[in-house]
């Protein structure tokens, strides 16, 4: 079975901390991704990977950066964690340029 | 820039009720088109997908999609729905084979009734 795994399902954060979310993938995809998953809003592109050490901005980067130093990891870096960040955060996959996902669990992340 | 609407944010339906939910794109070209499923508590999931061929498409636990394309439609179809069809549902579209070009819609809560 495919499995996109996400370190961690609840966070809770304070404002100003530093904030990692971490996600592994083990089907050898090049495309990763990570969105944010609000109430009536969707999904919404922050950040994409295409390659190792390679990047996009998404719809909503700000407040947000991203690592990918190895295909299987890709890691979500929030630098200052600010109210307006609490959220639902998923890590995806994607076989080839095909648009089929893999999405790992989510990580809820509260910012208080 | 492509985009992808889906009308209902809410629909409620008793069991055994016939669903269709409406999913409309933007884009002209060339696409591949998905319903994604995310039932409570759970991650999202593939539900069914349209890359060619026949545009009536079957997925898991008996939904299929019809991709009608003079009208920019992939609309998402289940003849009875039960209560385990509970979930939220989301159209998703990516064009020109690039992977930054996959657009996903609001979702669609389906609150299935016993």
């Amino acid at each position: 079975d495919v499995k996109v795994t996400q370190s961690s399902r609840y966070l809770v954060k304070r404002t100003g901390e530093k904030v990692f979310l971490e996600c592994v993938q083990d089907m050898d995809h090049e495309n990763m991704f990570w969105y944010r998953q609000d109430p009536g809003l969707g999904l919404r592109l922050i950040y994409f990977s295409y390659d190792v050490k390679m990047k996009e901005k998404g719809d909503i980067p700000e407040g947000y950066s991203v690592s990918r130093e190895k295909k299987e990891r890709f890691s979500l870096i929030l630098e200052s964690a600010s109210t307006n960040q609490t959220s639902m955060y998923l890590c995806a996959s994607m076989a080839g340029n095909t648009g089929e996902l893999f999405f790992g669990e989510g990580s809820r992340l509260t910012v208080l | 820039a492509q985009s992808v609407s889906q009308h209902n944010h809410h629909v409620i339906l008793s069991e055994a009720a016939s669903l269709e939910l409406g999913c409309n794109y933007s884009y002209g070209g060339t696409v591949n088109l998905f319903w994604y499923v995310q039932y409570p508590g759970q991650h999202l999931q593939l539900l069914l997908k349209y890359f060619s061929g026949d545009p009536l498409v079957k997925g898991i636990k008996g939904f299929e999609a019809e991709f009608i394309k003079s009208k920019f439609s992939f609309n998402l179809r289940k003849p009875s729905v039960q209560w385990s069809d509970t979930a939220e549902y989301f159209c998703a579209v990516i064009s020109s084979g690039s992977a930054r070009q996959l657009t996903f819609g609001s979702g669609t809560q389906l609150t299935v009734l016993p």
